[in-house]
């Protein structure tokens, strides 16, 4: 099993443009999230879905939109980009829909916003 | 809403030295998790261990200990004899009834030889 794959790992844009973060896992795991790491700020959740076709925010969604349309794939679109979006984001699933089940997360990407 | 405090943001210690990491939470549900995570200098975030909020017992794993008190809400986490793999930044984590899991801002730990 090859976990939880995000592509790509570092990427620099320009204001205004638009972007996909990938996030695939093979675990079959239902419930998928993003996140993002700023210094001093620990991981903030993005958006996270609990099954393909639903998907719900979490504390910091502006500027960000998902989908789910398979079990396997929950991307992140920056629609267009600004420079408080610079941070390492990173996608994390889980097996069950069950608040205790413990988080498996991808290796990160590294944005930067000039 | 839940709330995940880490007071300590740097830790400095020479191997061998125990060193304990503070995390204090706020929740309304009478249900919920408490997870720590470990992030090594690499980048990946590894699950270190879980509790519910049913189960006070302490637990110990190796040289890593946790301290749950519902009383204080603390969640506290104790590495006996540092050595240097055990630098990184480690995250206390709060899970309630709504699929959300909320971090703590994070606590680096660094061990010098």
């Amino acid at each position: 099993n090859a976990g939880v794959t995000q592509t790509p790992k570092f990427q620099v844009l320009k204001t205004g443009q638009s972007m996909t973060l990938q996030c695939a896992q093979d675990m079959n795991h239902e419930y998928m999230s993003w996140y993002r790491q700023d210094p001093g700020m620990g991981l903030r959740l993005i958006h996270y879905s609990v099954g393909a076709g639903i998907t719900d925010q979490g504390e910091v969604p502006n500027g960000y939109n998902v989908s789910r349309s398979t079990t396997e794939d929950f991307p992140l679109r920056l629609l267009s980009a600004a420079p408080s979006q610079t941070s390492v984001y990173f996608c994390a699933s889980s097996y069950s829909l069950g608040q205790d089940e413990k988080l498996f997360f991808g290796s990160g990407t590294q944005l930067s916003v000039l | 809403a839940q709330k995940v405090t880490q007071a300590q943001t740097e830790i400095s210690v020479v191997e061998k030295e125990d060193v304990t990491l503070d995390c204090v939470y706020e929740t309304r549900d009478t249900t919920y998790y408490l997870f720590w995570y470990k992030q090594p200098p690499s980048g990946e975030l590894v699950f270190l261990i879980r509790r519910n909020s049913f189960d006070e017992q302490n637990e110990i794993s190796g040289r890593y200990s946790w301290n749950f008190q519902k009383s204080t809400s603390s969640f506290n986490f104790t590495i006996t004899a540092s050595q240097v793999v055990d630098s990184a930044v480690y995250f206390c984590a709060l899970s309630g009834g709504d699929y959300k899991l909320s971090f703590g801002a994070g606590t680096t730990v660094t061990v010098r030889a």
